[in-house]
């Protein structure tokens, strides 16, 4: 079980180019969820999934697209990077939340961190 | 809307050292849910423990224990006998509130650094 995996580890983008981050997660997990960190402020939600074909806004949606096209893979994509998303980037997935909700244990990826300049 | 305080950002302490962690959060709903996660150096965010609001019943796991206080609104995580392993970030979370989507929101608190010297 390789639980949640996430390419690429590192990347570079100059601004104004678009970039796609891949999550994949082998545990037949229901939700899946995009996440930025940045110093100081703890993870905040970008967008979230939760089920094949559906996708939702988070806290910081803006400038992010995601698609859900299988249950197991989750896609993150800036389509024009500003070095304000400069941060690492979390995915995680969940089984299914109480009513629906965000409520269960997640299981994180070990990140990718992405640069803007 | 929804708040995470961890107002301690970094903590140091001498292995064998107990040391508590503060989680102060604020929601104006009944029904919610807190985490502990911690973050080693790794990376990687990993679980540690889910409580709802209705539950207040203190727990403890192995040199892990966790306080609950409704009436503080706190959930404070308190290592006994820490070790040098236990140096990472810990992160306190709350379920609660709601987003445009009608599901209930996850906000992390900032999170507190915990350096372990042997």
């Amino acid at each position: 079980n390789a639980g949640v995996t996430q390419t690429p580890k590192f990347r570079v983008l100059k601004t104004g180019q678009s970039m796609t981050l891949l999550c994949a997660q082998d545990m037949n997990h229901e939700y899946m969820y995009w996440y930025r960190q940045d110093p100081g402020m703890g993870l905040r939600l970008i967008h979230y999934s939760v089920g094949e074909g559906t996708t939702a806004k988070g806290e910081v949606p803006d400038g992010y697209n995601v698609s859900r096209l299988k249950k197991q893979n989750f896609l993150l994509g800036l389509e024009s990077a500003a070095p304000s998303q400069t941060s690492v980037y979390f995915c995680a997935s969940s089984y299914l939340g109480t009513s629906g909700n965000l409520d269960n244990e997640q299981f994180f990826g070990p990140g990718t961190r992405l640069t803007v300049l | 809307a929804q708040k995470v305080t961890q107002a301690q950002t970094e903590i140091s302490v001498v292995e064998k050292e107990d040391v508590t962690l503060d989680c102060v959060y604020e929601t104006r709903d009944t029904t919610y849910y807190l985490f502990w996660y911690k973050q080693p150096p790794s990376g990687e965010l990993v679980f540690l423990i889910r409580r709802n609001s209705f539950d207040e019943q203190n727990e403890i796991s192995g040199r892990y224990s966790w306080n609950f206080q409704k009436s503080t609104s706190s959930f404070n995580f308190t290592i006994t006998a820490s070790q040098v392993v236990d140096s990472a970030v810990y992160f306190c979370a709350l379920s609660a509130g709601y987003m445009d989507t009608g599901r209930r929101a996850l906000t992390f608190g900032s999170g507190t650094r915990l350096q372990v010297q042997p």
